[in-house]
């Protein structure tokens, strides 16, 4: 099983709203992450957490928390929005967060903040 | 920081034709990965290559990394409209940082 799974496929949430996306994968992979992703653009890296660590943070604003209850799920908790931060929000793992291992992409979350 | 570009941007072609895309970056790479976003999906991994000047082929796709380790390509040979999509290289460094993609639309 190489997938990796997104929930909620479509969000529309206000700027005063708090909402959680959910990702989750079953190949026993020790790295996850999260990207966001604008139109036509490349994704940029959010967040990564190794063995339910979090080892980088991309100077991610405040108003994005990720979590990583288990080495299976990871989670990223949305607080106060902009509309600028409509995109979609892809979460990824591998097997470990070496750079030379493959990414699986989950299907991602595409948010529209109103 | 590291940037990692991708010519061209956009690149229509008539079905059977080649289609090449180059990628370079401002440092040198530990590795380059090459994904495959469909209009619509999200990213799908191709292959990785690792060592200078290595060259490796998936059927229609050739793919290179340069002896400096700073550069890659992509081609597909007689594209076909299964190949619509955006193509984007990744580099690994102290990050994994994803070029800035070629969109590619094949016209019958």
């Amino acid at each position: 099983d190489t997938e990796v799974t997104q929930t909620p496929k479509h969000l529309v949430m206000g700027m005063t709203n708090k909402k959680s996306l959910k990702c989750e994968q079953h190949m026993g992979h020790r790295a996850m992450y999260w990207y966001k992703q604008k139109a036509k653009k490349p994704p940029e890296l959010m967040f990564v957490y190794s063995y339910e660590k979090l080892s980088i943070n991309e100077s991610v604003p405040s108003r994005f928390s990720p979590e990583c209850p288990n080495s299976s799920l990871l989670n990223l908790h949305l607080h106060a929005l902009q509309p600028e931060d409509s995109a979609l929000y892809l979460c990824a793992s591998s097997q470990d967060s070496g750079w030379t291992d493959t990414q699986y992409f989950g299907p991602g979350t595409r948010l529209t903040v109103l | 920081g590291q940037q990692v570009m991708q010519i061209p941007q956009y690149q229509h072609v008539q079905e059977g034709e080649d289609f090449t895309t180059y990628c370079n970056s401002s440092t040198t790479l530990s590795n380059i990965q090459w994904y495959k976003q469909r209009p619509g999906g999200h990213p799908v991994f191709l292959i990785q290559l690792v060592k200078s000047g290595e060259v490796k082929k998936q059927k229609r796709l050739t793919f290179q990394f340069g002896e400096a380790k700073k550069n890659s390509s992509l081609h597909i040979t007689a594209t076909q409209t299964t190949d619509v999509g955006t193509y984007f290289c990744a580099g690994g460094g102290n990050k994994l940082t994803f070029g800035t993609g070629t969109q590619l639309k094949v016209e019958l």
